[in-house]
């Protein structure tokens, strides 16, 4: 399967506690973006990447939220001191720049539950 | 800045009935005009698109025409089947990268 992939695909934790999750792209797109889905909305935009640079990063995105993607492939949204109201689905895309409509294309997604 | 609106929901029809999803908005520039769809414990699939205006967007019997003079992206299908039950979004692409998403509408089609 060449689809985006992400990992884990449920995680627990306590309120406080850090977590990191990873999402692999399709392997020739070189834009990756992170949004956050809570039940009854649909996706928020978190953040983009076009290669290994952060280009947008949302409003919603606080201090306590990290992305990285280093080497411009896979990337790793870490939520420092989690809080209960992080509790989301957390979806990673990919697309090419300039792709056909800017389509995304969607990993299954993270789902965080904090306690 | 970017939004969509999409018609609340919940939607029932019955069977073979007709459906039409509103999905209205507001950008700055030329949007890419997208339907997704999200199947009971699944991730967010493209259902289908449009680039330009009066383009038609078809797939699996669901249409939408990019509307810019309403500023509407309207999905539409003329004989739902009980498979089509799932969460249906209207979204906005543009150069900027990011996707913007409306709420989502359910739709349960019955028997």
């Amino acid at each position: 399967d060449t689809g985006v992939s992400q990992n884990p695909r449920h995680k627990i934790t306590k309120r406080g506690q850090n977590v990191t999750f990873r999402c692999d792209p399709i392997s020739e797109h070189n834009r990756l973006y992170w949004y956050r889905q809570t039940l009854g909305q649909g996706p928020e935009f978190l953040t983009y990447f076009q290669n290994e640079a952060q280009l947008e990063k949302s409003r919603l995105l606080s201090d306590r939220f990290s992305a990285e993607r280093p080497k411009g492939s896979f990337s790793t949204l870490e939520i420092q001191r989690t809080e209960q109201g992080d509790s989301a689905m957390y979806l990673c895309a990919s697309s090419l720049e300039g792709g056909l409509a800017h389509e995304q294309f969607f990993g299954p997604g993270t789902r965080l539950t904090v306690l | 800045g970017d939004s969509v609106t999409q018609m609340e929901g919940p939607v029932t029809l019955s069977e073979e009935a007709f459906l039409t999803i509103n999905c209205t908005y507001t950008a700055t520039g030329y949007p890419s005009l997208f339907w997704y769809v999200q199947y009971p414990g699944e991730g967010l699939q493209l259902l289908l698109k449009a680039t330009k205006a009066d383009d038609k967007g078809s797939n699996k019997g669901f249409e939408a025409t990019y509307r810019k003079e309403t500023t509407s992206f309207h999905l539409e299908k003329g004989s739902v089947q009980v498979s089509d039950s799932a969460v249906y979004f209207c979204a906005l692409g543009t150069n900027a990268g990011k996707s913007t998403f409306g709420d989502g509408t359910t739709l349960t089609v019955k028997p």
